[in-house]
């Protein structure tokens, strides 16, 4: 167990509907990465959060947002979703350099 | 070309053989991890290294920063570690701790 939450740890959904994927570091760590797996891209990286502001941006979509939250919890907004959306989305924290992963949430949109 | 390669992507091994699997870089790094991923999606950090060799049971990590390489060596393998092992860098070109990851190498280790 990293300490790192995420929730749901499955979502099934309809193609130009909106999710909200849940991230709770681990206790103290200050920076929330967000990941997206999926088949043909592998791991991509697509945001991160230190301490509540933006600190760096990857492969993200203009329709896919994310926040911080002043108690370090992170959400990852999708919408307009698509059927090539369907993949894991995995978050990290860390405080030092180190990340630990979270379980992943498998989002599949039919 | 990727930034990050790895070798082999698929790899069958024996129980009680020693592994080996490799990464290729071509940025510039702070430091290198390599994950394990079980099916069922979980990613777990094995090990982060920056120079030489770390060891952790019957892992073994080593890194070449010169040679921009690094290998992944498991010792008496057992079919528990069947994985897909991932060769992530720290990319070192910015104030951010961003990980540029290998596509992989799945290992499946037969009894």
């Amino acid at each position: 167990d990293s300490g790192v939450t995420q929730t749901p740890k499955h979502l099934i959904t309809a193609t130009g509907q909106r999710v909200t994927l849940r991230c709770s570091p681990r206790s103290g760590d200050l920076s929330v990465y967000w990941y997206q797996q999926s088949l043909d891209q592998g791991l991509q990286f697509l945001i991160q959060y230190y301490n509540g502001e933006e600190r760096a941006k990857g492969n993200i979509l203009e329709r896919f947002s994310a926040q911080q939250f002043p108690d370090l919890h992170s959400e990852l907004n999708l919408s307009s979703l698509e059927l090539g959306d369907s993949a894991l989305y995995f978050c990290a924290s860390s405080v030092s350099n180190e990340q630990f992963f979270g379980p992943g949430t498998r989002l599949t949109v039919l | 070309k990727n930034e990050v390669e790895q070798s082999p992507q698929n790899l069958t091994a024996q129980e009680g053989e020693f592994i080996t699997i490799n990464c290729s870089y071509s940025v510039g790094i702070s430091a290198l991890h390599w994950l394990q991923q079980h099916p069922g999606g979980g990613i777990v950090s094995l090990f982060m290294l920056s120079s030489g060799k770390k060891k952790h049971g019957r892992l073994i990590a080593t890194i070449n920063i010169q040679e921009k390489h690094s290998s992944l060596h498991i010792t008496a393998s057992h079919p528990r570690d069947s994985a897909v092992y991932i060769c992530a860098v720290r990319w070192n070109g910015g104030a951010t701790n961003k990980l540029i990851f290998g596509t992989g190498t799945l290992l499946a280790v037969q009894p």
